[in-house]
Protein backbone atom coordinates (compact mmCIF):
# COMPACT_ATOMS: atom_id res chain seq x y z
CA UNK A 1 0.00 0.00 0.00
CA UNK A 2 1.45 3.77 -0.94
CA UNK A 3 3.12 5.46 1.84
CA UNK A 4 3.97 8.88 2.77
CA UNK A 5 7.59 8.59 4.04
CA UNK A 6 9.05 11.03 6.72
CA UNK A 7 12.16 11.55 7.35
CA UNK A 8 14.20 12.13 9.87
CA UNK A 9 11.87 10.36 12.51
CA UNK A 10 13.77 12.27 15.50
CA UNK A 11 15.36 15.72 14.78
CA UNK A 12 16.45 17.56 17.85
CA UNK A 13 17.98 20.90 17.75
CA UNK A 14 19.12 23.87 19.71
CA UNK A 15 17.09 27.25 19.67
CA UNK A 16 17.50 29.51 16.85
CA UNK A 17 18.81 27.25 14.63
CA UNK A 18 17.03 26.29 11.41
CA UNK A 19 15.01 22.83 10.64
CA UNK A 20 14.21 21.24 7.62
CA UNK A 21 11.77 18.27 7.80
CA UNK A 22 11.17 16.27 5.23
CA UNK A 23 8.58 14.19 3.32
CA UNK A 24 7.54 12.54 0.38
CA UNK A 25 4.13 12.18 -0.45
CA UNK A 26 2.24 9.41 -2.50
CA UNK A 27 3.31 9.72 -5.98
CA UNK A 28 -0.40 10.81 -7.58
CA UNK A 29 -1.40 12.69 -4.43
CA UNK A 30 -1.90 16.68 -5.54
CA UNK A 31 -2.73 17.89 -2.12
CA UNK A 32 -0.14 18.24 0.45
CA UNK A 33 -0.07 18.91 3.81
CA UNK A 34 1.98 19.51 7.49
CA UNK A 35 0.10 19.14 10.59
CA UNK A 36 1.22 19.46 14.40
CA UNK A 37 0.79 17.68 17.17
CA UNK A 38 2.49 18.95 20.63
CA UNK A 39 3.10 16.48 23.50
CA UNK A 40 -0.15 14.91 24.89
CA UNK A 41 -2.60 17.70 22.78
CA UNK A 42 -4.58 17.37 19.61
CA UNK A 43 -3.47 17.44 16.45
CA UNK A 44 -3.03 20.52 14.56
CA UNK A 45 -3.34 21.87 10.97
CA UNK A 46 -0.37 23.99 10.00
CA UNK A 47 -0.66 24.43 6.15
CA UNK A 48 -2.00 22.58 3.14
CA UNK A 49 0.04 23.14 -0.50
CA UNK A 50 -1.55 22.81 -3.68
CA UNK A 51 -0.44 23.29 -7.88
CA UNK A 52 3.12 24.52 -5.69
CA UNK A 53 1.77 27.02 -3.90
CA UNK A 54 0.31 27.47 -0.11
CA UNK A 55 -3.68 27.29 -0.29
CA UNK A 56 -4.21 28.01 3.13
CA UNK A 57 -2.74 28.01 6.07
CA UNK A 58 -3.07 28.40 10.14
CA UNK A 59 -2.41 31.10 12.64
CA UNK A 60 0.54 28.65 13.70
CA UNK A 61 2.12 29.13 10.60
CA UNK A 62 4.22 32.85 10.47
CA UNK A 63 6.92 33.54 8.92
CA UNK A 64 9.31 31.39 10.45
CA UNK A 65 7.87 28.47 8.92
CA UNK A 66 7.73 28.03 4.67
CA UNK A 67 7.17 24.92 3.00
CA UNK A 68 8.66 23.59 -0.57
CA UNK A 69 8.38 21.29 -2.92
CA UNK A 70 11.16 21.49 -4.49
CA UNK A 71 11.47 18.34 -7.10
CA UNK A 72 8.24 16.98 -7.69
CA UNK A 73 8.81 14.43 -4.99
CA UNK A 74 9.61 15.92 -1.50
CA UNK A 75 7.69 18.29 -0.34
CA UNK A 76 9.49 20.24 3.00
CA UNK A 77 8.84 22.15 6.25
CA UNK A 78 11.32 24.98 7.07
CA UNK A 79 11.59 26.60 10.60
CA UNK A 80 13.83 29.01 10.20
CA UNK A 81 14.73 30.00 14.15
CA UNK A 82 13.56 27.60 16.47
CA UNK A 83 11.58 28.24 19.66
CA UNK A 84 11.49 25.73 22.40
CA UNK A 85 7.50 25.75 22.22
CA UNK A 86 7.97 24.35 18.32
CA UNK A 87 8.88 21.03 20.20
CA UNK A 88 6.30 18.85 18.54
CA UNK A 89 5.61 15.67 16.23
CA UNK A 90 5.25 16.84 12.90
CA UNK A 91 3.29 15.19 10.23
CA UNK A 92 3.50 15.21 7.12
CA UNK A 93 -0.01 14.04 4.69
CA UNK A 94 -1.35 13.69 1.65
CA UNK A 95 -4.46 13.45 -0.40
CA UNK A 96 -5.56 12.92 -3.78
CA UNK A 97 -8.60 15.87 -3.39
CA UNK A 98 -10.84 17.86 -1.23
CA UNK A 99 -12.58 15.21 1.45
CA UNK A 100 -10.94 11.88 -0.20
CA UNK A 101 -9.35 11.09 2.58
CA UNK A 102 -5.43 11.87 3.90
CA UNK A 103 -2.63 9.08 4.04
CA UNK A 104 -0.46 10.44 7.03
CA UNK A 105 2.93 9.72 7.38
CA UNK A 106 4.81 8.26 10.19
CA UNK A 107 5.58 11.81 12.00
CA UNK A 108 9.08 13.64 12.82
CA UNK A 109 9.63 14.17 16.37
CA UNK A 110 11.39 17.51 16.79
CA UNK A 111 12.60 18.14 20.08
CA UNK A 112 13.94 21.84 20.84
CA UNK A 113 16.88 22.36 22.97
CA UNK B 1 -17.32 28.30 12.98
CA UNK B 2 -15.75 24.20 12.78
CA UNK B 3 -14.96 22.28 15.86
CA UNK B 4 -14.65 18.71 16.60
CA UNK B 5 -15.46 17.84 20.68
CA UNK B 6 -14.53 14.32 22.09
CA UNK B 7 -15.80 14.86 25.50
CA UNK B 8 -14.47 11.72 27.28
CA UNK B 9 -10.51 12.11 27.65
CA UNK B 10 -9.32 8.91 28.71
CA UNK B 11 -11.64 5.28 28.60
CA UNK B 12 -10.32 1.98 30.40
CA UNK B 13 -12.01 -0.97 29.80
CA UNK B 14 -11.52 -4.59 30.31
CA UNK B 15 -10.69 -6.71 27.42
CA UNK B 16 -13.95 -7.92 25.60
CA UNK B 17 -15.96 -5.12 27.07
CA UNK B 18 -17.56 -2.93 24.52
CA UNK B 19 -17.13 0.53 24.33
CA UNK B 20 -18.54 3.58 22.39
CA UNK B 21 -16.10 6.42 21.79
CA UNK B 22 -18.46 9.99 21.31
CA UNK B 23 -17.94 12.35 18.91
CA UNK B 24 -19.54 15.89 18.21
CA UNK B 25 -18.80 18.23 15.99
CA UNK B 26 -20.26 21.52 14.55
CA UNK B 27 -20.10 23.28 11.09
CA UNK B 28 -22.37 25.63 8.76
CA UNK B 29 -21.20 23.23 5.67
CA UNK B 30 -23.65 21.12 4.31
CA UNK B 31 -20.91 19.46 2.94
CA UNK B 32 -18.79 18.17 5.00
CA UNK B 33 -16.34 14.84 6.00
CA UNK B 34 -15.88 13.35 9.00
CA UNK B 35 -12.84 11.02 9.60
CA UNK B 36 -11.97 8.74 12.62
CA UNK B 37 -7.93 8.06 13.56
CA UNK B 38 -6.18 5.73 15.92
CA UNK B 39 -2.63 6.86 17.05
CA UNK B 40 -1.00 3.52 18.93
CA UNK B 41 1.93 4.26 21.49
CA UNK B 42 3.95 4.59 18.26
CA UNK B 43 2.77 7.54 17.68
CA UNK B 44 1.49 7.38 13.78
CA UNK B 45 -2.01 8.47 12.88
CA UNK B 46 -3.87 5.18 11.34
CA UNK B 47 -6.71 6.46 9.01
CA UNK B 48 -10.15 4.04 10.08
CA UNK B 49 -12.84 5.74 8.50
CA UNK B 50 -14.38 8.32 6.21
CA UNK B 51 -17.62 9.45 6.29
CA UNK B 52 -19.40 12.42 3.82
CA UNK B 53 -22.43 14.28 5.08
CA UNK B 54 -24.69 12.78 2.99
CA UNK B 55 -24.23 9.36 3.55
CA UNK B 56 -25.69 8.40 7.24
CA UNK B 57 -25.63 4.95 7.11
CA UNK B 58 -23.89 3.41 10.15
CA UNK B 59 -21.26 1.19 9.09
CA UNK B 60 -19.40 -1.79 10.29
CA UNK B 61 -16.24 -3.14 9.67
CA UNK B 62 -14.96 -6.29 12.28
CA UNK B 63 -15.25 -5.41 15.66
CA UNK B 64 -15.16 -1.53 14.72
CA UNK B 65 -18.92 0.48 13.89
CA UNK B 66 -19.31 3.95 13.62
CA UNK B 67 -23.15 5.65 13.66
CA UNK B 68 -23.35 9.22 12.16
CA UNK B 69 -26.39 10.80 13.20
CA UNK B 70 -27.07 14.22 11.54
CA UNK B 71 -29.72 14.82 13.90
CA UNK B 72 -27.53 15.67 17.09
CA UNK B 73 -24.40 16.38 14.92
CA UNK B 74 -22.56 13.19 16.62
CA UNK B 75 -20.60 10.37 14.53
CA UNK B 76 -19.91 7.72 17.48
CA UNK B 77 -17.08 4.99 17.08
CA UNK B 78 -17.95 1.66 18.59
CA UNK B 79 -15.87 -1.29 19.44
CA UNK B 80 -17.42 -4.40 19.76
CA UNK B 81 -15.22 -6.87 22.32
CA UNK B 82 -12.09 -5.09 22.59
CA UNK B 83 -8.43 -6.13 22.81
CA UNK B 84 -5.47 -4.76 24.66
CA UNK B 85 -4.40 -3.80 20.74
CA UNK B 86 -7.39 -1.31 20.78
CA UNK B 87 -5.32 0.67 23.31
CA UNK B 88 -4.38 4.13 21.45
CA UNK B 89 -5.64 7.50 21.45
CA UNK B 90 -8.43 7.91 19.32
CA UNK B 91 -8.95 11.15 16.97
CA UNK B 92 -12.72 12.25 15.59
CA UNK B 93 -11.64 14.84 12.12
CA UNK B 94 -13.80 17.03 10.21
CA UNK B 95 -13.17 18.97 6.90
CA UNK B 96 -15.57 21.16 5.04
CA UNK B 97 -15.93 20.76 1.55
CA UNK B 98 -14.46 24.55 1.13
CA UNK B 99 -11.28 23.85 2.72
CA UNK B 100 -8.90 20.89 2.46
CA UNK B 101 -8.00 21.09 6.07
CA UNK B 102 -8.59 18.41 9.02
CA UNK B 103 -9.95 19.80 11.68
CA UNK B 104 -9.24 17.84 14.95
CA UNK B 105 -10.83 17.02 18.58
CA UNK B 106 -8.49 16.21 21.37
CA UNK B 107 -9.01 12.70 21.15
CA UNK B 108 -10.14 9.63 23.60
CA UNK B 109 -7.18 7.92 25.53
CA UNK B 110 -8.43 4.04 25.45
CA UNK B 111 -6.77 1.81 27.39
CA UNK B 112 -8.03 -2.24 27.50
CA UNK B 113 -6.79 -4.05 30.83
CA UNK B 114 -6.37 -8.14 29.98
Amino acid sequence: EPEVTQTPSHQVTQMGQEVILRCVPISNHLYFYWYRQILGQKVEFLVSFYNNEISEKSEIFDDQFSVERPDGSNFTLKIRSTKLEDSAMYFCASSGGTGYGYTFGSGTRLTVV
Amino acid sequence: AQKVTQAQTEISVVEKEDVTLDCVYETRDTTYYLFWYKQPPSGELVFLIRRNSFDEQNEISGRYSWNFQKSTSSFNFTITASQVVDSAVYFCALSEFNTDKLIFGTGTRLQVFP
